[in-house]
Protein backbone atom coordinates (compact mmCIF):
# COMPACT_ATOMS: atom_id res chain seq x y z
CA UNK A 1 0.00 0.00 0.00
CA UNK A 2 1.53 3.26 -0.93
CA UNK A 3 1.13 5.97 1.75
CA UNK A 4 1.92 9.57 1.00
CA UNK A 5 3.16 11.71 4.15
CA UNK A 6 2.40 15.31 4.19
CA UNK A 7 3.32 18.14 7.13
CA UNK A 8 3.07 19.98 8.66
CA UNK A 9 -0.83 19.02 9.70
CA UNK A 10 -1.59 22.76 10.67
CA UNK A 11 0.29 25.86 9.82
CA UNK A 12 -0.48 29.13 11.55
CA UNK A 13 1.54 32.28 10.05
CA UNK A 14 0.96 35.60 10.19
CA UNK A 15 0.44 37.69 6.61
CA UNK A 16 4.02 38.41 4.67
CA UNK A 17 5.30 35.14 6.26
CA UNK A 18 7.00 32.56 3.71
CA UNK A 19 6.06 28.69 4.40
CA UNK A 20 6.47 25.11 2.97
CA UNK A 21 4.16 22.36 2.70
CA UNK A 22 6.42 18.97 2.23
CA UNK A 23 4.70 15.42 0.55
CA UNK A 24 6.82 12.28 1.09
CA UNK A 25 6.58 8.37 0.26
CA UNK A 26 9.30 5.75 -0.23
CA UNK A 27 7.62 4.77 -3.51
CA UNK A 28 8.26 6.35 -6.79
CA UNK A 29 5.21 8.57 -8.19
CA UNK A 30 4.41 9.01 -11.76
CA UNK A 31 2.86 11.99 -11.17
CA UNK A 32 1.55 14.40 -8.58
CA UNK A 33 -0.79 16.79 -8.21
CA UNK A 34 -1.40 19.67 -5.49
CA UNK A 35 -5.03 20.44 -4.69
CA UNK A 36 -6.71 23.64 -2.26
CA UNK A 37 -9.68 22.29 -0.66
CA UNK A 38 -12.30 24.92 1.27
CA UNK A 39 -14.50 23.66 4.26
CA UNK A 40 -17.65 21.54 2.38
CA UNK A 41 -15.98 22.05 -1.37
CA UNK A 42 -14.47 19.51 -3.49
CA UNK A 43 -10.47 19.67 -4.17
CA UNK A 44 -9.36 22.35 -6.82
CA UNK A 45 -6.61 21.33 -8.88
CA UNK A 46 -3.46 23.88 -8.30
CA UNK A 47 -0.48 22.20 -10.42
CA UNK A 48 0.38 18.62 -11.45
CA UNK A 49 4.46 17.92 -11.32
CA UNK A 50 5.89 14.78 -13.61
CA UNK A 51 9.85 15.02 -13.97
CA UNK A 52 12.34 14.62 -11.34
CA UNK A 53 13.37 17.89 -10.33
CA UNK A 54 10.75 19.85 -11.75
CA UNK A 55 9.54 23.13 -10.94
CA UNK A 56 6.34 25.05 -11.46
CA UNK A 57 5.73 28.49 -10.55
CA UNK A 58 1.44 29.62 -9.86
CA UNK A 59 2.06 33.46 -8.82
CA UNK A 60 3.52 33.41 -4.79
CA UNK A 61 3.38 29.55 -5.06
CA UNK A 62 6.43 27.63 -6.13
CA UNK A 63 5.60 23.63 -6.57
CA UNK A 64 8.41 21.26 -6.60
CA UNK A 65 9.47 17.67 -7.51
CA UNK A 66 12.45 16.16 -6.26
CA UNK A 67 14.58 14.18 -8.29
CA UNK A 68 13.95 10.92 -7.50
CA UNK A 69 10.14 11.61 -7.76
CA UNK A 70 9.41 10.37 -4.47
CA UNK A 71 8.69 13.91 -2.72
CA UNK A 72 7.66 17.33 -3.66
CA UNK A 73 7.12 20.72 -1.63
CA UNK A 74 4.96 23.56 -1.51
CA UNK A 75 6.47 27.06 -1.07
CA UNK A 76 4.55 29.88 -0.43
CA UNK A 77 6.12 33.59 -0.51
CA UNK A 78 4.72 36.53 2.03
CA UNK A 79 1.58 34.84 2.57
CA UNK A 80 -1.59 36.95 2.23
CA UNK A 81 -4.71 36.19 4.71
CA UNK A 82 -6.45 34.86 1.11
CA UNK A 83 -4.31 31.47 0.83
CA UNK A 84 -6.12 30.24 4.11
CA UNK A 85 -6.97 26.63 3.56
CA UNK A 86 -6.68 22.90 3.24
CA UNK A 87 -3.40 22.28 0.73
CA UNK A 88 -3.50 18.49 -0.09
CA UNK A 89 -0.84 16.93 -2.37
CA UNK A 90 -2.00 13.58 -4.42
CA UNK A 91 -0.18 11.19 -6.25
CA UNK A 92 -0.67 8.76 -8.58
CA UNK A 93 1.94 5.47 -8.23
CA UNK A 94 0.66 3.13 -10.78
CA UNK A 95 -2.70 3.08 -12.84
CA UNK A 96 -4.79 6.26 -12.46
CA UNK A 97 -5.88 6.19 -8.74
CA UNK A 98 -4.85 9.44 -7.18
CA UNK A 99 -3.65 8.75 -2.90
CA UNK A 100 -3.50 11.49 -0.96
CA UNK A 101 -1.77 13.00 1.86
CA UNK A 102 -3.68 13.82 5.01
CA UNK A 103 -3.76 17.93 4.21
CA UNK A 104 -2.39 20.76 5.67
CA UNK A 105 -4.34 23.17 7.03
CA UNK A 106 -2.69 27.02 6.41
CA UNK A 107 -4.25 29.97 9.03
CA UNK A 108 -2.72 33.35 7.32
CA UNK A 109 -3.69 35.60 10.12
CA UNK A 110 -3.64 39.39 8.98
CA UNK B 1 -15.26 27.14 -17.50
CA UNK B 2 -16.72 23.48 -17.43
CA UNK B 3 -16.93 21.43 -13.86
CA UNK B 4 -18.15 19.16 -12.38
CA UNK B 5 -21.70 18.82 -10.49
CA UNK B 6 -22.74 16.50 -8.05
CA UNK B 7 -26.57 16.33 -6.71
CA UNK B 8 -27.55 16.06 -4.20
CA UNK B 9 -25.52 18.27 -2.15
CA UNK B 10 -26.29 16.58 1.32
CA UNK B 11 -28.16 13.36 1.62
CA UNK B 12 -29.75 11.96 5.12
CA UNK B 13 -30.85 8.44 5.09
CA UNK B 14 -31.76 5.68 7.91
CA UNK B 15 -29.68 2.70 7.89
CA UNK B 16 -30.09 0.11 5.61
CA UNK B 17 -31.31 2.31 2.91
CA UNK B 18 -30.42 2.51 -0.51
CA UNK B 19 -29.04 5.84 -1.68
CA UNK B 20 -28.31 6.71 -5.49
CA UNK B 21 -24.98 9.96 -5.48
CA UNK B 22 -25.14 11.65 -9.29
CA UNK B 23 -22.61 12.94 -11.05
CA UNK B 24 -22.59 15.37 -14.08
CA UNK B 25 -18.68 15.03 -15.28
CA UNK B 26 -17.30 17.50 -17.61
CA UNK B 27 -18.65 17.09 -21.03
CA UNK B 28 -15.55 15.65 -22.94
CA UNK B 29 -14.09 13.59 -19.98
CA UNK B 30 -14.07 9.79 -20.88
CA UNK B 31 -12.82 8.33 -17.52
CA UNK B 32 -14.45 8.79 -14.30
CA UNK B 33 -13.65 7.91 -10.11
CA UNK B 34 -15.42 8.33 -6.91
CA UNK B 35 -13.40 9.30 -4.02
CA UNK B 36 -14.80 9.89 0.13
CA UNK B 37 -13.44 11.75 2.84
CA UNK B 38 -14.62 10.43 6.13
CA UNK B 39 -14.93 13.68 8.78
CA UNK B 40 -11.30 14.58 9.68
CA UNK B 41 -9.70 11.99 7.56
CA UNK B 42 -7.83 11.39 3.91
CA UNK B 43 -9.46 11.48 0.43
CA UNK B 44 -9.56 7.91 -0.49
CA UNK B 45 -10.28 6.23 -3.68
CA UNK B 46 -13.22 4.36 -4.22
CA UNK B 47 -13.58 3.33 -8.15
CA UNK B 48 -12.44 4.29 -11.42
CA UNK B 49 -14.78 4.23 -14.39
CA UNK B 50 -13.57 4.11 -18.27
CA UNK B 51 -15.02 2.65 -21.27
CA UNK B 52 -18.78 1.67 -19.42
CA UNK B 53 -16.69 -0.36 -17.07
CA UNK B 54 -15.06 -0.52 -13.77
CA UNK B 55 -11.10 -0.33 -14.19
CA UNK B 56 -9.91 -0.20 -11.09
CA UNK B 57 -11.83 -0.41 -7.24
CA UNK B 58 -10.24 -0.19 -3.85
CA UNK B 59 -11.00 -2.94 -0.76
CA UNK B 60 -13.59 -0.30 0.20
CA UNK B 61 -15.99 -0.77 -2.83
CA UNK B 62 -17.49 -3.72 -1.52
CA UNK B 63 -20.40 -5.41 -3.47
CA UNK B 64 -22.91 -2.81 -1.70
CA UNK B 65 -21.34 -0.25 -3.78
CA UNK B 66 -22.21 0.28 -7.34
CA UNK B 67 -21.53 2.31 -10.51
CA UNK B 68 -23.19 2.96 -13.66
CA UNK B 69 -23.48 5.68 -16.40
CA UNK B 70 -27.14 5.25 -17.03
CA UNK B 71 -26.93 7.96 -20.22
CA UNK B 72 -24.14 10.23 -21.67
CA UNK B 73 -23.87 12.52 -18.91
CA UNK B 74 -24.91 11.53 -16.08
CA UNK B 75 -21.93 9.20 -13.56
CA UNK B 76 -23.80 7.33 -10.38
CA UNK B 77 -22.65 6.00 -7.50
CA UNK B 78 -25.30 3.67 -5.29
CA UNK B 79 -25.08 2.06 -1.99
CA UNK B 80 -27.07 -0.66 -1.68
CA UNK B 81 -27.87 -0.96 1.84
CA UNK B 82 -26.06 2.30 3.77
CA UNK B 83 -24.11 1.85 7.23
CA UNK B 84 -23.76 4.04 9.61
CA UNK B 85 -19.75 4.33 8.50
CA UNK B 86 -20.62 5.08 4.86
CA UNK B 87 -21.61 8.89 6.35
CA UNK B 88 -18.68 10.88 4.56
CA UNK B 89 -18.39 12.98 1.58
CA UNK B 90 -18.63 11.80 -1.51
CA UNK B 91 -16.86 13.18 -4.15
CA UNK B 92 -17.21 12.72 -7.96
CA UNK B 93 -14.24 13.50 -10.89
CA UNK B 94 -13.17 12.88 -13.83
CA UNK B 95 -10.07 13.72 -16.68
CA UNK B 96 -10.04 13.46 -20.42
CA UNK B 97 -8.10 10.72 -22.47
CA UNK B 98 -5.50 13.20 -23.21
CA UNK B 99 -5.36 14.70 -19.39
CA UNK B 100 -1.89 15.74 -18.71
CA UNK B 101 -0.77 12.62 -16.22
CA UNK B 102 -4.03 12.02 -14.55
CA UNK B 103 -5.11 15.74 -13.58
CA UNK B 104 -8.73 14.60 -12.02
CA UNK B 105 -11.23 17.34 -11.59
CA UNK B 106 -13.45 16.88 -8.51
CA UNK B 107 -17.10 18.01 -7.99
CA UNK B 108 -18.22 19.80 -4.60
CA UNK B 109 -19.05 16.80 -3.38
CA UNK B 110 -22.50 15.16 -1.66
CA UNK B 111 -22.57 15.35 2.47
CA UNK B 112 -24.31 11.24 2.89
CA UNK B 113 -25.47 11.56 6.44
CA UNK B 114 -26.22 8.05 7.26
CA UNK B 115 -28.97 7.75 10.63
Amino acid sequence: TQLLEQSPQFLSIQEGENLTVYCNSSSVFSSLQWYRQEPGEGPVLLVTVVTGGEVKKLKRLTFQFGDARKDSSLHITAAQPGDTGLYLCAGVFYGNKLVFGAGTILRVKS
Amino acid sequence: EPEVTQTPSHQVTQMGQEVILRCVPISNHLYFYWYRQILGQKVEFLVSFYNNEISEKSEIFDDQFSVERPDGSNFTLKIRSTKLEDSAMYFCASRSRGANYNEQFFGPGTRLTVL
